[in-house]
């Protein structure tokens, strides 16, 4: 099983739609947690930390549920600039982390 | 703030030489700094992470002799790829993060290299 998992996609949603992605993580020791975005040949950029009582910046909505062992992002009010890829980052510790493989966003006017 | 930066951003080099690859932490000091490589439409791989004034710790399977990583200051990091490949073409992205202040990794632009 992998450290950590996310649905591929692509999520396809028009201007204006909500869209949530969840990635789930194996090790119920991981401390902390991460959304970054990466945009086609591009290097990724961080989008927001997810904290236990959840965050929120703007439109984006970040949430950690460690019941259940994952993390979700919702984007509210799709933006054509929002497609992009979402990473997902898991930190067991300073030094043991996992990237999602990501899930893919097509917002589509 | 957190701003990381890589040069070159493309590089194109004949098989068999070496190059070499810096990154820059620009406001904030590094304390860490990881090298990743990524193959189109694939998730970054971690190479290694380099501490600064230390050996670098290369992930399984990474060459160490092959990808020579240097940390010799707070801001800067080094990847020398040696004797490079064909198969060594790849975007190579380094992040960079100050421990004492935060997990966040903030990554730099990117190296494309192309081994011809």
């Amino acid at each position: 099983r992998k450290e950590v998992e996310q649905d591929p996609g692509p999520f396809n949603v028009p201007e204006g739609a909500t869209v949530a992605f969840n990635c789930t993580y194996s090790n119920s020791a991981s401390q902390s947690f991460f959304w970054y975005r990466q945009d086609c040949r591009k290097e990724p950029k961080l989008l927001m930390s997810v904290y236990s009582s959840g965050n929120e910046d703007g439109r984006f909505t970040a949430q950690l549920n460690r019941a259940s062992q994952y993390i979700s992002l919702l984007i509210r009010d799709s933006k054509l600039s929002d497609s992009a890829t979402y990473l997902c980052v898991v930190n067991i510790n300073f030094n043991k982390f996992y990237f999602g493989s990501g899930t893919k966003l097509n917002v589509k006017p | 703030g957190a701003v990381v930066s890589q040069h070159p951003s493309r590089v194109i080099c004949k098989s068999g030489t070496s190059v070499k690859i810096e990154c820059r932490s620009l406001d904030f000091q590094a304390t860490t700094m990881f090298w990743y490589r990524q193959f189109p439409k694939q998730s970054l791989m971690l190479m290694a992470t380099s501490n600064e004034g230390s050996k670098a710790t290369y992930e399984q399977g990474v060459e160490k002799d092959k990808f020579l990583i240097n940390h010799a200051s707070l801001t800067l990091s080094t990847l020398t790829v040696t004797s490079a490949h064909p198969e060594d073409s790849s975007f190579y992205i380094c992040s960079a993060r100050d421990d004492r202040v935060r997990y966040e990794q903030y990554f730099g632009p990117g190296t494309r290299l192309t081994v011809t």
